[in-house]
């Protein structure tokens, strides 16, 4: 596709429930990042895949976040046992590089609300 | 690990003023930064990036940024604000070498008549 793409674009769920979001990249790009953008709080790195090195998954803020790639493409972001400070908009981007210097295109974003 | 701060959670400013809005880092290492913008109902998009070279450097829609090493800043600033500039404005660090790419919790610029 021409852009990042994320779904589902919202999504409502109930406290204890699993949820999983979805990032396609865009194609070509080694690296896929996952954020977590809340009120106040501005972007919270989560975790990162760079090709088929080991995740940098430093950022998750518990056990109840996991994340895979598989294919070296799609990303799905799982969140277990949901909580209603889990509320946020989950944004995933993709870039081509290697080093950190390169441009992170981003996805519109996940709307997740945990009633 | 490296970290970003930006101090001013929020920015008002009238059309045709000059801006600046702060952003400082800290690291042990070389350094890459970036400031990225998200307009209003916009995915976050890149304004600028410093990566080596000139400290100061120009991005998109007249905003420039100027590296300062000594004092681990990274203040971005236009000369002359458009009502159209009001967004949220991310500043960014990554440590060279490495991808991982941290993020300030953003200022927000909002630009009057």
């Amino acid at each position: 596709g021409a852009g990042v793409s994320q779904s589902p674009s919202n999504k409502v769920t109930e406290k204890g429930k699993d949820v999983e979001l979805r990032c396609d990249p865009i194609s070509g790009h080694t690296a896929l990042y996952w954020y977590r953008q809340s009120l106040g709080q501005g972007l919270e790195f989560l975790i990162y895949f760079q090709g088929n090195s080991a995740p940098d998954k430093s950022g998750l803020p518990s056990d109840r976040f996991s994340a895979e790639r598989t294919g070296g493409s799609v990303s799905t972001l799982t969140i277990q046992r949901t909580q209603q400070e889990d509320s946020a908009v989950y944004l995933c981007a993709s870039s081509f590089g290697t080093g950190g210097d390169e441009k992170l295109f981003f996805g519109s974003g996940t709307q997740l609300s945990v009633l | 690990a490296q970290s970003v701060t930006q101090l001013d959670s929020q920015v008002p400013v009238f059309e045709e003023a000059p801006v600046e809005l702060r952003c400082n880092y800290s690291s042990s290492v070389s350094v890459y930064l970036f400031w990225y913008v998200q307009y209003p109902n916009q995915g976050l998009q890149l304004l600028l990036k410093y990566l080596s070279g000139s400290t100061l450097v120009k991005g998109i829609n007249g905003f420039e940024a100027e590296f300062n090493k000594s004092q681990t800043s990274f203040h971005l600033r236009k000369p002359s604000v458009h009502i159209s500039d009001t967004a949220e404005y991310f500043c960014a660090v990554s440590e060279k070498g490495f991808q991982k790419l941290v993020f300030g919790t953003g200022t927000r610029l909002l630009v009057s008549p």
